[in-house]
C-alpha cells in the first residue's frame, strides 16, 4: 500500500478565513512534505518533517503553519491567505528522510485551494 | 537557477512506438534521480528512480539511463500507450548537501496517440 491521503480535495476560503488541510498515511514512513504546485509548474517544497520534527522549511510565509500530530498525520494550517496562494497543495512521505539513504516520496492527490 | 531541465515541453508518439523524455542538470552534487507521472488534478505518482552508482534502471515498459558525464537522463517507454499520455517530471536529489529535498524539473506533456 503506498497511498496518501489528502482531505479536503477542493477549499475555497476568503481572506480573512482560518482553515486546515490534512494529509495522512499509513506505510510507517517517517518523513512527511508539503508542496505547492502552481499550473503548468513543477512542485515546490515548503516544509519537512523528518521523524515527527520540523527539518525544513523553504521560506515559507507565516501565514502558513505546519504541524504533525504523530508519525502517521501532517496538517497545514492556513491564515490570512492571499488570492495568489491559491494553488495545488499536495503531500508526500518517504521511508525516511533523504539524509539517511536515497528513497522516492510518494504522493498524495493533493488539495486544490482557491483564495478569494 | 534551474538545476533541472526539461528542454522539451510537449511530446507526440504513436501507439506501440517508443517514448523518449530527456532530462538535463547542472548540479554535480545529485546523486538519485526519479521520474514521476502526473495526471491533471493529481497528484504525482512515483515511476522509477535511479542511483547516480547505476547507468540504467529498467522496470517493465519503462527504462531511465543515466549519463553522469554529460548530466544527462532519458526515460524511455516502450511500447507507449494511450494510458501513458500525462505530464512527467524529473526530479533529483543530493542526500549529503539538500536532505529530503527534490528539485523537479518543468515538466513534458506526453502525448500518446492511437
Amino acid at each position: 500500500d503506498t497511498e496518501v491521503t489528502q482531505t479536503p480535495k477542493h477549499l475555497v476560503m476568503g481572506m480573512t478565513n482560518k482553515k486546515s488541510l490534512k494529509c495522512e498515511q499509513h506505510m510507517g514512513h517517517r518523513a512527511m512534505y508539503w508542496y505547492k504546485q502552481k499550473a503548468k509548474k513543477p512542485p515546490e517544497l515548503m516544509f519537512v518533517y523528518s521523524y515527527e520534527k520540523l527539518s525544513i522549511n523553504e521560506s515559507v510565509p507565516s501565514r502558513f503553519s505546519p504541524e504533525c500530530p504523530n508519525s502517521s498525520l501532517l496538517n497545514l494550517h492556513l491564515h490570512a491567505l492571499q488570492p495568489e496562494d491559491s494553488a495545488l497543495y499536495l503531500c508526500a512521505s518517504s521511508p525516511k528522510p533523504h539524509r539517511d539513504s536515497n528513497y522516492e516520496q510518494y504522493f498524495g492527490p493533493g488539495t486544490r485551494l482557491t483564495v478569494t | 537557477d534551474q538545476q533541472v531541465k526539461q528542454n522539451s515541453p510537449s511530446l507526440s508518439v504513436q501507439e506501440g512506438r517508443i517514448s523518449i523524455l530527456n532530462c538535463d542538470y547542472t548540479n554535480s552534487m545529485f546523486d538519485y534521480f526519479l521520474w514521476y507521472k502526473k495526471y491533471p488534478a493529481e497528484g504525482p505518482t512515483f515511476l522509477i528512480s535511479i542511483s547516480s552508482i547505476k547507468d540504467k534502471n529498467e522496470d517493465g515498459r519503462f527504462t531511465v539511463f543515466l549519463n553522469k558525464s554529460a548530466k544527462h537522463l532519458s526515460l524511455h517507454i516502450v511500447p507507449s500507450q494511450p494510458g501513458d499520455s500525462a505530464v512527467y517530471f524529473c526530479a533529483a536529489s543530493a542526500m549529503v548537501t539538500s536532505g529530503s529535498r527534490l528539485t523537479f524539473g518543468e515538466g513534458t506533456q506526453l502525448t500518446v496517440n492511437p
